[in-house]
């Protein structure tokens, strides 16, 4: 596709119901990465994937939270038993190469998570 | 710990001036280092790259210094102009941590005309 694409933009549910939350990432691109951001912060590492291996996913807060990438393209971040605090814009993003020289990386434009 | 630290107070510039952001960080020996614009509402977007064997990168009006001595980065946008408002964040790559980019907190620069 043209750019990153990350559904659904807005989703809201009531605690302890689990989410997913999908990244199409720009065709070709080797690299997928997951973000958290809170209002006024920067970007926080979760995981990345490079193909369909998850290569870290040391920003992962809790066992409640995964990510795949079963065939090297589109990834879902999966949230189980939501929690308010989880409540956050959750970004994914691409990059051509895999830890390559360029390395940038190509922002989604997010999806907004509630927790009630 | 390990610490990536930008100028946490907005920063307000006249139109015409020159901005300077500044990105910090500690215990990090980063491969390179990468200034990303974000506008409200919007995903971050690549400005430029600089390596750690390269001391500064232009593009236009753009320039990015790289101290790896000082363990510090200046971003500096010159002739600044209202629609350079945005808040610029830098990014580190971690050589002995794979392909993780970790961001700071990100600047806000607001330019008045």
């Amino acid at each position: 596709g043209a750019g990153v694409s990350q559904s659904p933009r807005y989703k809201v549910t009531k605690r302890g119901q689990d989410v997913a939350l999908r990244c199409d990432p720009i065709s070709g691109h080797v690299s997928l990465y997951w973000y958290r951001q809170a209002l006024g912060q920067g970007p926080e590492f979760l995981t990345y994937f490079n193909y369909e291996a998850q290569q870290d996913k040391s920003g992962l807060p809790n066992d409640r939270f995964s990510a795949e990438r079963p065939e090297g393209s589109i990834s879902t971040l999966t949230i189980q038993r939501t929690e308010q605090r989880d409540s956050a814009m959750y970004r994914c993003a691409s990059s051509l190469k895999a830890s390559g020289p360029t390395g940038e990386l190509f922002f989604g434009e997010g999806s907004r998570l509630t927790v009630l | 710990s390990q610490k990536i630290e930008q100028n946490s107070e907005a920063l307000n510039i006249q139109e015409g001036k020159t901005a300077t952001l500044t990105c910090n960080y500690t215990n990090y020996s980063p491969a390179y280092l990468q200034w990303y614009r974000q506008d409200p509402g919007r995903g971050p977007v690549f400005l430029l790259l600089i390596r750690e064997n390269e001391k500064e990168k232009r593009k236009e009006r753009l320039k990015v210094t790289f101290d790896t001595t000082l363990k510090q980065s200046l971003f500096h946008i010159t002739a600044s102009q209202p629609a350079d408002s945005a808040t610029y964040l830098c990014a580190l790559l971690i050589y002995n941590q794979g392909g993780k980019l970790i961001f700071g907190q990100g600047t806000e620069l607001s330019v008045k005309p």
